[in-house]
């Protein structure tokens, strides 16, 4: 079935450690989206892809990179996880602004 | 700042009952409003997209409403079934750029045998 496919499902790391989420689509679209959902919270907007080769900060960037390697695939790094990072991630991606979201599965990240 | 506000936090229904779920928003300047639907454990899928212009539209059992003069929407299930049972949230996009989604917290919604 076509939409975006996120992998890890799930992950623990240890304080320090580094990791890639890896988020791939096959909808064609040119915008891609990595955000966090806390409890309590709504999701927030960590960083998003307008366009192949253009990449920008959201809400919440602080500890996080992001690679736009193709118009494909766009993945987040963590370089030295935190606890405060431990989090449920969802990538997603529309065909550009006001255009529907189709979200992944989402990853669910524990940083101990 | 842009806000999105849902109510109630949750909610627990009988099977075959109808409710509604409500949003308010104070984002501005205003593109669309969307609802979607999260089940536990996965991510959310669209249910409704409305513009400034749209009073209401329905995706099956499902209809929103938008006063976009009052800034408030609606999501109104009809007839629950027990797959209804998830987190609807309510994500409002103004319209200068690609990062102006305002996501509420989501109405949990319980629907009971």
């Amino acid at each position: 079935n076509a939409g975006v496919t996120q992998t890890p499902k799930f992950q623990v790391l240890k304080t320090g450690q580094s990791m890639t989420l890896q988020c791939a689509q096959d909808m064609n679209h040119n915008s891609m989206y990595w955000y966090r959902q806390d409890p309590g919270m709504g999701l927030r907007l960590i960083y998003y892809s307008a366009s192949e080769g253009t990449t920008d900060k959201g809400e919440v960037p602080n500890g996080y990179n992001v690679s736009r390697l193709n118009k494909r695939e766009f993945s987040l790094r963590l370089e030295s996880a935190a606890p405060s990072q431990t989090s449920v991630y969802f990538c997603a991606s529309s065909g550009g602004q006001g255009y529907g979201y189709t979200f992944g599965s989402g990853t669910r990240l524990t940083v101990v | 700042k842009n806000q999105v506000e849902q109510s109630p936090q949750s909610l627990i229904i009988l099977e075959g009952k109808n409710c509604t779920l409500q949003c308010n928003y104070t984002v501005s300047p205003f593109s669309n409003l969307r609802w979607y639907k999260q089940d536990t454990g996965r991510g959310p899928v669209s249910l409704t997209i409305m513009t400034f212009s749209e009073n209401t539209k329905s995706n099956g059992r499902y209809t929103a409403t938008l006063d976009a003069d009052t800034k408030q929407s609606s999501l109104h299930i009809t007839a629950s079934q027990l797959s209804d049972s998830a987190s609807y949230i309510c994500v409002v996009s103004g319209n200068s750029g690609y990062s102006t989604l305002t996501f509420g917290k989501g109405t949990m919604l319980l629907v009971s045998p």
